[in-house]
């Protein structure tokens, strides 16, 4: 069965302390992982799509990171817009190309 | 934005009675789907669609039912409202492999 585990559930961090956040996955026969940020209120926000293990991606101050069971997002120098729940999914390379969840990590930046 | 809309945004409604949220895309997507999110769960499939008029069951599906008469809007309905559906519903799309999502329906079921 698909399982996808986050941690920490919560992580509050002050301004410029950079921390990663962790999500671990077992699935049966890995497509892709992907990580969203989700805003309160709003749908969430495509981050990226990691295909295989050792592939590594960037975007501003987030770097995401991929192995066989585990997944990586790090927070460099984070600011408080970078405040949000943050979702890990993995999508198996049978079936219908939706998404396994995890329950994410809020995260919260302290000016 | 992946040009997906929500419609309602918002609801309230009783026990009871049936409800439809639609979703509709402006990119001519052929995978949609829809997900609920509660707390302390991630977000979880009720159904998808691979095309007009192929629709399937995802995890959650039981007391919902879903239809697709055209590649731009998908329709989920719930049949008889409980308050065990409160909850915030989302559209997504498939381009590619990635995944897009709308900005969500929150039902509230009293």
């Amino acid at each position: 069965e698909d399982q996808v585990t986050q941690s920490p559930e919560a992580l509050r961090l002050q301004e410029g302390e950079s921390s990663s956040l962790n999500c671990s996955y077992t699935v049966s026969g890995l497509r892709g992982l992907f990580w969203y940020r989700q805003d309160p209120g709003k749908g969430p926000e495509f981050l990226f799509t990691l295909y295989s293990a050792g592939e590594e991606k960037e975007k501003e101050r987030l770097k995401a990171t991929l192995t066989k069971k585990e997944s990586f997002l790090h927070i460099t120098a984070p600011k408080p817009e970078d405040s949000a729940t943050y979702l890990c999914a993995v999508q198996a390379r049978t079936g219908a190309n939706n998404l396994f969840f995890g329950t994410g990590t809020r995260l919260t930046v302290i000016p | 934005d992946a040009g997906i809309t929500q419609s309602p945004r918002h609801k309230v409604t009783e026990t009871g009675t049936p409800v439809t949220l639609r979703c509709h895309q402006t990119e001519n997507h052929r995978y949609m789907y829809w997900y609920r999110q509660d707390p302390g769960h991630g977000l979880r499939l009720i159904h998808y669609s691979y095309g007009v008029k192929d629709t399937d069951k995802g995890e959650v599906s039981d007391g919902y039912s879903v239809s697709r008469s055209k590649t731009e809007d998908f329709l989920l309905t719930l049949e008889s409202a409980t308050s065990s559906q409160t909850s915030v519903y989302f559209c997504a799309i498939t381009d590619y492999y990635e995944q897009f999502f709308g900005p969500g329906t929150r039902l509230t079921v009293l």
